[in-house]
Formats: C-alpha cells, structure tokens, sequence
C-alpha cells in the first residue's frame, strides 16, 4: 500500500533553515508528480510546491518562491523540502502528497495520498 | 491565482440530514476541482475529483456536482463518521484550497 512518511520538522528561530524528507513507498515513485502542502496552526491547507516526475519541472506558491526548493532522489523514493529564510508565518504542519496523475509536467494536480505531516514550527 | 471561496464556514447539523456544500471559483476552472475530508489530527482524504468522480472507496453517500465557477459538495444521510471539515481544490492551475467548511453535530 502507498505510504508516504515525512520527517525533519522542528522548532527553528525566524532566519533559520531546514529540510524536510518524505520516504515513499508502496508505488512507482519516479511516475509520479508529488507536492507539499502545509497547514497553519487551525487554518486551511496551502499548496506550498510541486516537482514533476523526472525533478524537471517545480513550481511554488508566491510566498515561498526563491525561499523554498523542492527536489527528489528518484533512486530513494524520497522527496525534500528545503527551507530557507524562515518566517513565523511558516509555521505550520508540511504534508507531502502524491499527484494521481502519472508523468505529470504541469503545476496543476490533485491529491490521492498525503502522509501524516511534519510539524514545523518558527519561533525566537 | 485563482480564489476558491466555500460557504457556508459552519454547518451545523444532525445524523440523517443531507447537506450542501458550495464552492466558487474567481474564474473559470472548467471540471478541475477535488474535495477532501479532514478529521483532527490528521491528513486530508480525497472524496471527490473532476468535480463528480468518486474516488475509490468513498461512500456513494457523498457526491459532488458543477462546473465553471460553482461547485457543490452534498452529503446524503449523514453519518457519524461525516462530522469533518471539508474542503475543495481547484487544480485548473496550481492548486489552491477553499477556506474549509466544518461539519459540525447540531
């Protein structure tokens, strides 16, 4: 079955960086777009970046643009996160989330499977 | 970006009731839209894509309708496990996320 596990939140001061992992498993992962999705401390869900199937393609929301890099270790079956310039309004739950389309290049997708969230929080 | 506004916020209602979400668009997104289900504590769960689809496993209790700007989320029968926040996604272009509806016992 698909799971997908993420890891390395954590508490960072504003200015800080960090990078987030998930761990895929249970499909093709090289067939597949995937994305990150994050949550504010009870608000709603933001798309937050999409990599497309090969690492060819990325796209981010404005906020996060030249900030955040998304990228994939095909040969891991893993995704990452990278963080820089945190800001408090960073704060939030990251989920990575599989595309249901396969071989997909664009930035557009829905979500079929998310794994359980990494907490990251920023704060002095 | 495209703006995806749902109402109502807060749904207050009761076990057996059906219930309507909807789900409006800045601009066009033709069929584009997803909805998801989630619970506290946990991730988002897709019910619905392409604005009718189904996904696999969902109960035909839920089903979804519209195309263009409106879009509506109806629960028929409300069950127990229904009692969530619901949300939709267009994925016209990069996706973005309705404010959230909670599902809420009356």
């Amino acid at each position: 079955q698909v799971q997908l596990v993420e890891s390395g939140g954590g508490v960072v001061q504003p200015g800080g960086s960090l990078r987030l992992s998930c761990a895929a498993s249970g499909f093709t992962f090289s067939s597949y777009a995937m994305h990150w999705v994050r949550q504010a401390p009870g608000k709603g869900l933001e798309c937050v970046a999409v990599i497309s199937y090969d690492g060819g393609d990325k796209y981010y929301e404005g906020s996060v643009r030249g900030r955040f890099t998304i990228s994939r270790d095909n040969s891991k079956n893993t995704l990452y996160l990278q963080i820089n310039s945190l800001k408090t309004e960073d704060t939030g739950v990251y989920y990575c989330a599989k595309d249901r389309s396969s071989v997909r290049r664009g930035p557009e997708g829905f979500f079929d499977f998310w794994g359980q969230g990494t907490l990251v929080t920023v704060s002095s | 970006d495209i703006q995806m506004t749902q109402s109502p916020s807060t749904l207050s209602a009761s076990v057996g009731d059906r219930v309507t979400i909807t789900c409006r668009a800045s601009q066009s997104i033709r069929n584009w839209l997803a909805w998801y289900q989630q619970k506290p504590g946990k991730a988002p769960k897709l019910l619905i894509y392409r604005a009718s689809n189904l996904e696999d496993g969902v109960p035909s209790r839920f089903s979804g309708g519209g195309s263009g700007t409106e879009f509506t989320l109806t629960i028929n029968n409300l069950q127990p496990a229904d009692f969530a926040i619901y949300y939709c996604q267009q994925y016209d272009t990069f996706g973005t996320f309705g404010q959230g509806t909670r599902v809420e016992v009356k």
